[in-house]
Order: structure tokens, then C-alpha cells, then sequence
């Protein structure tokens, strides 16, 4: 089965923090993504990544930067932690299957609140 | 950023009942998928649909690609407790870069009455 794990469940950071959040994917994936998911609004994507040191933005990327090191790896960074971005934060990966689509594998999600 | 209308955003059912839900879009989409997030967890695929008109099911889950590949609906028949959740409906589109990305409806959060 693929795993995608995030290193924590649930964060709580101060205003003005930076913020490491991690995530691991087990299947050789090439794909990476990062959502924001708040009530009433969905998944948003923030940034998302095809290929290590590679990196696009997606809907929502201002305040937040990403890092693409090792396949298995993408890391999400706040430079400065700010109360609108308190959220859960999802992690997916993926890879091109047949028929043509990319199944995203979702990890399950940090809780990130900003004090 | 785009988003999907999915409709509706939230239903309160009786177990045994059937549920549809849709997704629709100003935009044409290669794939629409269909995902289910348990209270706590990552959201889980539960409905790949490749080609417009598409029917697909899988166990009590019926899901079809609109003819024009603007939306999608997914029905639930004959809801169990385990049903409740929220579902996501989503549209994969090319990047510039060529790579995929998947645009996400709002949700429709289901409350299954035992």
C-alpha cells in the first residue's frame, strides 16, 4: 500500500514562527502536493512538485515556500507564521497510471494553528 | 484559483437512504475523480471516471462523466453509518509545465442518521 505520512498530527506555532512541516512518501512517487483545507472552501493547492529541485505554484502560494531535496521528501515552509494561516495541511503524492490519470495518495493531514 | 461548484455542501440523511451529489464546471476536464475524507484522515479515491459519458460503479457507489466534461455526479446507494464523511469531486487538468494537478469541488459533508 502507499504510505504518505507527515511528521506531525497536530502543530501549534506562535505569530512570526517559521514552520517545518514534513512529508514522506514510500512509493517512488514523482509527484508531490501540498493543500490548505478550510471549511467551506475545500482543498486549495499551494505548491506542488513533479521532479526533485523541481517546484510549481498553485493557487495559494504566497506566504509559504517549498523544498524538493530527495524524491521521497517535500517540505512545506512558512517563513513567518501568521494567524490566517492556521489550517490542516494536506500532503499528497502521485504517479502517472494507466488510463492516463494521476491517483493522488493523501497523507492524513497536520493541524496547524497560529497563536 | 479555480475551484469546482459542488453541490450540495452538506446533507443530513436516514440510514438506508440514497444520496447524489454533483460537481460542475466552467472548464472541460480530462478526468473527474471522486474522493471521500473520513473525520480525521486524508482523503481516500473512491471514483476515477477517464471518458465523457462514462458510468461507473463500484459496490453502492455510482459515479458518471458528463457528456460535455463539464461535471460529474457520484449517487450513494442504500447509506450506511460508515457513509458519513465529507466528498470531494475533482477535475485533473494539465499544467503548463506538463505536469497534472487536480482542481477540488467545496465538499459535501454527509451526516447519516442511524
Amino acid at each position: 500500500d502507499v504510505k504518505v505520512t507527515q511528521s506531525s498530527r497536530y502543530l501549534v506555532k506562535r505569530t512570526g514562527e517559521k514552520v517545518f512541516l514534513e512529508c514522506v512518501q514510500d512509493m517512488d512517487h514523482e509527484n508531490m502536493f501540498w493543500y490548505r483545507q478550510d471549511p467551506g472552501l475545500g482543498l486549495r493547492l499551494i505548491y506542488f512538485s513533479y521532479d526533485v529541485k523541481m517546484k510549481e505554484k498553485g493557487d495559494i502560494p504566497e506566504g509559504y515556500s517549498v523544498s524538493r531535496e530527495k524524491k521521497e521528501r517535500f517540505s512545506l515552509i512558512l517563513e513567518s507564521a501568521s494567524t490566517n494561516q492556521t489550517s490542516m495541511y494536506l500532503c499528497a503524492s502521485s504517479c502517472l497510471l494507466a488510463g492516463g490519470y494521476n491517483e493522488q495518495f493523501f497523507g492524513p493531514g497536520t493541524r496547524l494553528t497560529v497563536l | 484559483g479555480q475551484q469546482l461548484n459542488q453541490s450540495p455542501q452538506s446533507m443530513f440523511i436516514q440510514e438506508g437512504e440514497d444520496v447524489s451529489m454533483n460537481c460542475t464546471s466552467s472548464s472541460i476536464f480530462n478526468t473527474w475523480l471522486w474522493y471521500k475524507q473520513d473525520p480525521g484522515e486524508g482523503p481516500v479515491l473512491l471514483i476515477a471516471l477517464y471518458k465523457a459519458g462514462e458510468l461507473t460503479s463500484n459496490g453502492r457507489l455510482t459515479a458518471q462523466f458528463g457528456i460535455t466534461r463539464k461535471d460529474s455526479f457520484l449517487n450513494i446507494s442504500a447509506s450506511i453509518p460508515s457513509d458519513v464523511g465529507i466528498y470531494f469531486c475533482a477535475g485533473q487538468q494539465a499544467t503548463q509545465g506538463g505536469s497534472e494537478k487536480l482542481v477540488f469541488g467545496k465538499g459535501m459533508k454527509l451526516t447519516v442518521n442511524p
